[in-house]
């Protein structure tokens, strides 16, 4: 059964910071793309950022852009996500996805159950 | 970045009845276009990918049509379990965007 499993959330100050992890199972994380989407209280949801299958290729949403950093372990078969200089804006439900990348077309096939990160004083 | 405008913001509608939920893009994305369904607390999950192929295990009641820059989600005959929020999503160009989300309601 695949599996997703974010952990790493909680309250931090403006200006801290958090590393999301997201556990991988029942699949070879290395064959995928894997995202990160994020999800405010009450709104909709955000693209954040993608990282190739092999780590060679990072993309970021301009929000996030030198603050947050995507990476994997695929030995590990864990996804990361190092978030510094958090702000009040950042808070969100985060979510990682898996991504077939099929013949070039890309979807969101698999989400882990999300962690939730709050960003306040 | 595409712009997606995705139409109703919410609709109210009766088990059996069709619905429609339409998404328009600011730019030809081809057919690189998903369909997602969220329920409250859940994560959301793919119905949709292409436009209008209908994932492994999704309802065949689902359908997703249109290329270019107007897309449609359909549901032929309304669910109880069909009552969630949708979101349209582009896969065509980063950052990839999503729509803003219809909310589908019991009347």
């Amino acid at each position: 059964e695949v599996q997703l499993v974010e952990s790493g959330g909680g309250l931090v100050q403006p200006g801290g910071s958090l590393r999301l992890s997201c556990a991988a199972s029942g699949f070879t994380l290395s064959n995928y793309w894997m995202h990160w989407v994020r999800q405010a209280p009450g709104k909709g949801l955000v693209w954040v950022s993608r990282i190739k299958s092999d780590g060679s290729s990072t993309s970021y949403a301009d929000s996030v852009k030198g603050r947050f950093t995507i990476s994997r372990d695929n030995a590990k078969n864990t996804l990361y996500m190092q978030m510094n200089s958090l702000r009040a804006e950042d808070t969100a439900v985060y979510y990682c996805a898996r991504d077939p990348d099929y013949g070039g077309y890309s979807d969101f096939d698999f989400w882990g159950q999300g962690t939730l990160v709050t960003v306040s004083s | 970045d595409i712009q997606m405008t995705q139409s109703p913001f919410s609709l109210s509608a009766s088990v059996g009845d069709r619905v429609t939920i339409t998404c328009r893009t600011s730019q030809s994305i081809r057919n690189h276009l998903n369909w997602y369904q969220q329920k409250p607390g859940k994560a959301p999950e793919v119905l949709i990918s292409a436009a209008s192929s209908l994932q492994y295990g999704v309802p065949s009641r689902f359908s997703g049509s249109g290329s270019g820059t107007d897309f449609s989600l359909t549901i032929s005959s309304l669910q109880p379990e069909d009552f969630a929020t949708y979101y349209c999503q582009q896969s065509y160009d980063l950052p990839y965007t999503f729509g803003q989300g219809t909310k589908l309601e019991i009347k």
